[in-house]
């Protein structure tokens, strides 16, 4: 079984301060996980994506997430926030396969909307 | 690469009606495809997954003779909403693997408006 809690169901931020979307996870095996971003009427864009490699992973657009394995916990960062970054963002957990790659159902969050002020 | 659509992007259907949305694979050929609901400001709902020439997988609580999918190919999908009713108005999204990777590559959604 995998679940996955977005801490925060909304974040407001200045541009050009950092950006903390915070995600838990739970899985009874090795997962993957990943963010996605949705725009308004859109469907998702990638991210980034944690398949058991290097646990810092850095993504598009200046976004990074670390995964936790202790805390479980992979939550989604950004130095310096854009305007552009306002948007709705999903974390996902799916189960790994042996080589490493993720398989099967994806589980998502319950979505954090980011708010980037002037 | 791994570009998904889905036709149409938007449709306005009356209460009792059926209509259909289509999912392709553009530029690879998706052994897996799954089909999502987003109800307004929630999460995506797994409703089924397919896979090419078999029959689809439905998650629970999701009505196999109400939501009809099809997967006839390689690279296409289909989902039918039969005699539809306006609680079945949402955002549908599908997505799809290429059986390397099995990553899943999303559409840009159908959003369904029943009157």
């Amino acid at each position: 079984a995998q679940s996955v809690t977005q801490l925060d169901s909304h974040v407001s931020v200045s541009e050009g301060t950092p950006v903390l979307l915070r995600c838990n996870y739970s899985s009874s095996y090795s997962p993957s996980l990943f963010w996605y971003v949705q725009h308004p009427n859109k469907g998702l864009q990638l991210l980034l994506k944690y398949t058991s490699a290097a646990t810092l992973v850095k993504g598009i657009n200046g976004f990074e997430a670390e995964f936790k394995k202790s805390e479980t916990s992979f939550h989604l960062t950004k130095p310096s926030a854009h305007m552009s970054d306002a948007a709705e963002y999903f974390c996902v957990v799916s189960p790994t396969n042996a080589g490493g790659t993720s398989y099967g159902k994806l589980t998502f969050g319950q979505g954090t909307i980011l708010t980037v002020h002037p | 690469g791994a570009v998904v659509s889905q036709h149409p992007s938007r449709v306005i259907c009356k209460s009792g009606t059926s209509v259909k949305i289509e999912c392709r694979s553009l530029d690879f050929q998706a052994t897996t495809m799954f089909w999502y609901r987003q109800f307004p400001k929630q999460s995506l709902m797994l409703m089924a997954t397919s896979n090419e020439g078999s029959k689809a997988t439905y998650e629970q609580g999701v009505e196999k003779d109400k939501f009809l999918i099809n997967h006839a190919s390689l690279t296409l999908s289909t989902l039918t909403v039969t005699s539809a009713h306006p609680e079945d108005s949402s955002f549908y999204i599908c997505s799809a693997t290429s059986g390397g990777t099995y990553e899943q590559y999303f559409g840009p959604g159908t959003r369904l408006t029943v009157t």
